[in-house]
């Protein structure tokens, strides 16, 4: 059972360039969000999809583009790459957007810009 | 300051110690996640809490939400190496227009000696 499953897992980058984060459930999961982790200050929330069609900024939005594809998939987009954007990238899902359901992780990408 | 504070930072326990570790906001906490993290890998969900006074346990871990629902906090009960790991707390803020955003704590590091 994959349940949410993210592509690349590490990626290198020099400053300027692009890239899209991938990122697939399989749980039939309404709701997908894409968090950063960095040292010290916990999970932060880019981008968040409540049900396909939809998006919506997080905490940290600048930067950054999505795109919910599908029900299963929802991207992340880095445009221009900064230095400042080296970072663990999180995609997570959930049944809907209501305040009763956990929400499932992937494995994380690990992204260094140069 | 984060709006989530997780105590302590870190932790360094015997195997066979008790141990807790505490998440407090300032806020009003409408639904309480507690996590876990592997270094390198995903967040592995525990528990949900919603309730004031609610207290839920798993195998020899507990998990409570104080009854004005601004603070919880996660219990180990006779710690194992296996329980070693970044412990998150992540909890809906905003209430009903949340949209299942979560904010996070900035975790516990957990190191069990055998």
């Amino acid at each position: 059972n994959a349940g949410v499953t993210q592509t690349p897992k590490f990626q290198v980058l020099k400053t300027g360039q692009s890239m899209t984060l991938q990122c697939a459930q399989d749980m039939n999961h309404n709701s997908m969000y894409w968090y950063r982790q960095d040292p010290g200050m916990g999970l932060r929330l880019i981008y968040y999809s409540a049900s396909e069609g939809t998006t919506d900024k997080g905490e940290v939005p600048n930067g950054y583009n999505v795109s919910r594809l599908n029900k299963r998939e929802f991207s992340l987009r880095l445009e221009s790459a900064a230095p400042s954007q080296t970072s663990v990238y999180f995609c997570a899902s959930s049944v809907n957007r209501y305040s009763n359901q956990p929400q499932h992780f992937g494995d994380g990408t690990r992204l260094s810009i140069l | 300051s984060q709006e989530l504070e997780q105590s302590p930072q870190s932790l360094i326990v015997q195997e066979g110690k008790n141990l807790t570790i505490n998440c407090t906001s300032s806020k009003t906490l409408y639904g309480l996640y507690w996590y876990k993290q592997k270094y390198g890998e995903g967040l592995i969900f525990l528990m949900m809490l919603q309730k004031g006074g609610e207290e839920k346990s798993h195998e020899k871990i507990t998990a409570k939400l104080d009854e004005k629902k601004q603070q919880s906090s996660l219990h180990i009960t006779a710690s194992q190496p296996s329980h070693a790991g970044i412990y998150l707390c992540g909890a809906e803020i905003t209430g009903g227009t949340s949209y299942g955003k979560l904010t996070f704590g900035q975790g516990t590091i957990l190191t069990v000696h055998p």
